[in-house]
């Protein structure tokens, strides 16, 4: 009963590169959210997705980032023309309903933009 | 405006000895949950523990309890016996109605650094 699994776990792009991170939910969720940890800070809510449909992406930056949850497959957090201030760990958390009380979250990513 | 604030960037505490970590909250919903995470230095985030508002008994998972005042606003984290494993950053988060309704966001604070000395 694997949990929710991110990879990579860690990424090293170089600036103006793209930066795609993924995240498979839990068997039986299909709601999943992700969240920005930047250093010595707390996470921070990017976006909230369900299968094929952004739900709020409130806190996501208007532009070079992205995310997507298709109907087959795992949800994709893209990040194009990396800049520094990019790097951070990137979390993404799953739940079986739009509850946040079955939160389980993956590893993270750890993004090191050079 | 901060929603959860968290006043202490790093605490210490003897082995053995118990361990308090504070956390109050801001929201205007009746309804609301509110958790404390662990992160340790491997960086995952680990679910410590869980107290809804309606609740009517403070939470306790094992060694965690959560220390519950809601006309304060407050949802402390009360550690006993604590142990070197214990190190880590902890968070607290409250959940909340996202844009379209239900709870869908959690928002965390900035954490607070723990480290027990043997």
């Amino acid at each position: 009963n694997a949990g929710v699994m991110q990879n990579p776990r860690h990424l090293v792009r170089r600036r103006g590169q793209e930066a795609r991170l993924r995240c498979s939910p839990m068997k039986g969720h299909s709601h999943v959210y992700w969240y920005r940890q930047l250093p010595e800070e707390g996470l921070k809510f990017m976006v909230y997705l369900q299968k094929e449909n952004i739900i709020d992406e409130s806190g996501m930056p208007k532009e070079r980032f992205s995310a997507e949850f298709p109907k087959e497959g795992p949800s994709i957090l893209r990040i194009q023309q990396v800049v520094r201030g990019d790097s951070a760990a990137y979390f993404c958390a799953s739940s079986p309903t739009g509850a946040a009380d079955g939160y389980t979250f993956g590893s993270g990513t750890r993004l090191t933009v050079v | 405006a901060q929603k959860i604030t968290q006043t202490q960037p790093g605490m210490f505490v003897q082995e053995k000895e118990a361990v308090t970590l504070d956390c109050t909250y801001d929201t205007s919903d009746p309804s609301y949950g509110l958790f404390w995470y662990k992160q340790p230095s491997s960086g995952e985030m680990i679910f410590l523990i869980y107290q809804g508002s309606y609740d009517q008994q403070n939470a306790t998972e094992g060694r965690y309890s959560l220390n519950f005042q809601k006309a304060r606003k407050s949802a402390n984290l009360v550690i006993s016996a604590s142990q070197l494993g214990d190190s880590a950053m902890y968070f607290c988060a409250m959940r909340e109605r996202g844009r379209s309704g239900g709870y869908q966001k959690v928002t965390f604070g900035i954490g607070t650094k723990l480290q027990v000395i043997p």
